[in-house]
């Protein structure tokens, strides 16, 4: 298995410029994190989807983040109207549901915004 | 909120040796993993503890849960570079929410050759 796949690796853009992030979970697992790290504030939830629905969004920042996950091997994190604090690495994880399982990082979006 | 302290935040060693980081928070945990980030990748996961007061093993590397369930320590014994890394601890909680691990404040750690 190629593991967790992410897109793009990374990004600069222009405030005010809408951002999408990608991500691909393994094959198999149910459950799918979105993290933010940042030196600051270190490794962030923002969401976590079981079984593609949305089970717990509030480590979302504010109304300007969204995510989907549209089918079991898809999701996507969208940041509109991106800013400069929004600048970070975004990880997406995947997981079995289940107790004390392991979550599977991707490599990580680095999104830099001027 | 359930946070979780981690020290030395950074640490700096020389090839050969040992070193302790450490995990601490004011909450119980039901389990405790400790990943290990190399720049450029996600966490990678070293382990998983659930019993209070359990020890377990890999390689010079030696995992302790506390007997409380509130803290952590990993030891490595005789570092070498290829330790070099960020090292997190992620405490899941108890009740609602368990589905989740809430990530310490990392420990960023270099071993010079």
């Amino acid at each position: 298995d190629a593991g967790v796949i992410q897109s793009p690796r990374h990004e600069v853009t222009e405030m005010g410029q809408e951002v999408t992030l990608r991500c691909k979970p393994i094959s198999g697992h149910n459950s799918l994190f979105w993290y933010r790290q940042t030196m600051m504030r270190g490794l962030e939830l923002l969401i976590y989807f079981n079984n593609n629905v949305p089970i717990d969004d509030s480590g979302m920042p504010e109304d300007r983040f969204s995510a989907k996950m549209p089918n079991a091997s898809f999701s996507t994190l969208k940041i509109q109207p991106s800013e400069p604090r929004d600048s970070a690495v975004y990880f997406c994880a995947s997981s079995l549901q289940g107790s004390n399982t392991e979550a599977f990082f991707g490599q990580g979006t680095r999104l830099t915004v001027v | 909120t359930q946070l979780l302290e981690q020290s030395p935040q950074f640490l700096s060693i020389q090839e050969g040796e040992n070193l302790t980081v450490y995990c601490n928070s004011s909450s119980v945990f039901s389990s405790l993993q400790w990943y290990r980030q190399e720049p450029g990748e996600g966490p990678v996961l070293l382990v998983t503890v659930v019993t209070g007061g359990e020890v377990k093993k890999l390689k010079r590397l030696t995992f302790q849960f506390g007997d409380a369930r509130k803290d952590s320590s990993l030891h490595i014994t005789a570092a070498q570079p290829g330790d070099t890394g960020l090292y997190l601890c992620a405490g899941k909680g108890r009740g609602s929410g368990t589905y989740k691990y809430i990530f310490g404040t990392g420990t960023r750690l270099k071993v010079l050759a």
